[in-house]
C-alpha cells in the first residue's frame, strides 16, 4: 500500500460547480497536511497547509482534515477555467520529516 | 524578484551520457531538493542538502549525484547509471529543512533520452 493516494482523475466539470478533490494516507504520525497545485510544465504551487485536524478556507478552497479516517479533502466553490491544473496532496509527520507527496489528480474546468 | 530557477526547460541525452540539470534559488533558503515525476507517480524524492557541502540521498538516488558548494546552487547530474532517465525534473527549496509550511518549486526540467 502506498503511503499516500490520490484518484489521478482526469476529473472534469462544468464552471461554476463545486469540486471535491481527495487523498488517503496510510501513516498515522502525519500531522501536516498541503495543497500544491501544479499547471501543465510548471512546479508545483502552494495552495493551501492545515495542522491536524479540522478545516481551513482561504477565498473560494477549503481544505479538510480528517485523522480518524486517514483522509484529506480539498474543495474549490464556484470552480474557474483558471483552476483547471493537477491537485497534489503532501503531507508530514513533524515540521522537520520528509512530505510525502500524492500522484495528483487532474481537474478540467469546462467554460 | 525572488525565486528558484532551473536550466535548461528540455534536456536531451544521449545513450551513455551524463548530463547536468542546475537549479540557482535567491531566496536565501538553506534547504534544497531534487524530486523526479513521472506520470501516475507522486513526487520522487532523488537528493536533498540542508546546508552547504552538505547533502543525503533520499529514495531513490542511484544514478544520480549532486553538489552543493554554494548556498544558492544545487546542480544534478543524472549519470550514465540512471537507466530510465525520461522524467520531470523539479527542484525545490525549504527556508528551514522539512519546511511544511511549503517548497518552492522551479519550474522543472523534462529529460528525454534519446
Amino acid at each position: 500500500q502506498k503511503e499516500v493516494e490520490q484518484d489521478p482523475g482526469p476529473l472534469s466539470v462544468p464552471e461554476g460547480a463545486i469540486v471535491s478533490l481527495n487523498c488517503t494516507y496510510s501513516n498515522s504520525a502525519f500531522q501536516y497536511f498541503m495543497w500544491y497545485r501544479q499547471y501543465s510544465r510548471k512546479g508545483p504551487e502552494l495552495l493551501m497547509y492545515t495542522y491536524s485536524s479540522g478545516n481551513k478556507e482561504d477565498g473560494r478552497f477549503t481544505a479538510q482534515v480528517d485523522k480518524s479516517s486517514k483522509y484529506i479533502s480539498l474543495f474549490i466553490r464556484d470552480s474557474q477555467p483558471s483552476d483547471s491544473a493537477t491537485y497534489l496532496c503532501a503531507m508530514s509527520g513533524t515540521s522537520y520529516d520528509k512530505v510525502i507527496f500524492g500522484p495528483g489528480t487532474s481537474l478540467s474546468v469546462i467554460p | 524578484d525572488g525565486g528558484i530557477t532551473q536550466s535548461p526547460k528540455y534536456l536531451f541525452r544521449k545513450e551513455g551520457q551524463n548530463v547536468t540539470l542546475s537549479c540557482e534559488q535567491n531566496l536565501n533558503h538553506d534547504a534544497m531538493y531534487w524530486y523526479r515525476q513521472d506520470p501516475g507517480q507522486g513526487l520522487r524524492l532523488i537528493y536533498y542538502s540542508q546546508i552547504v557541502n552538505d547533502f543525503q540521498k533520499g529514495d531513490i538516488a542511484e544514478g544520480y549525484s549532486v553538489s552543493r558548494e554554494k548556498k544558492e546552487s544545487f546542480p544534478l547530474t543524472v549519470t550514465s547509471a540512471q537507466k530510465n532517465p525520461t522524467a520531470f525534473y523539479l527542484c525545490a527549496s525549504s527556508y528551514k529543512p522539512g519546511q511544511v509550511y511549503g517548497y518552492t518549486f522551479g519550474s522543472g526540467t523534462r529529460l528525454t533520452v534519446v
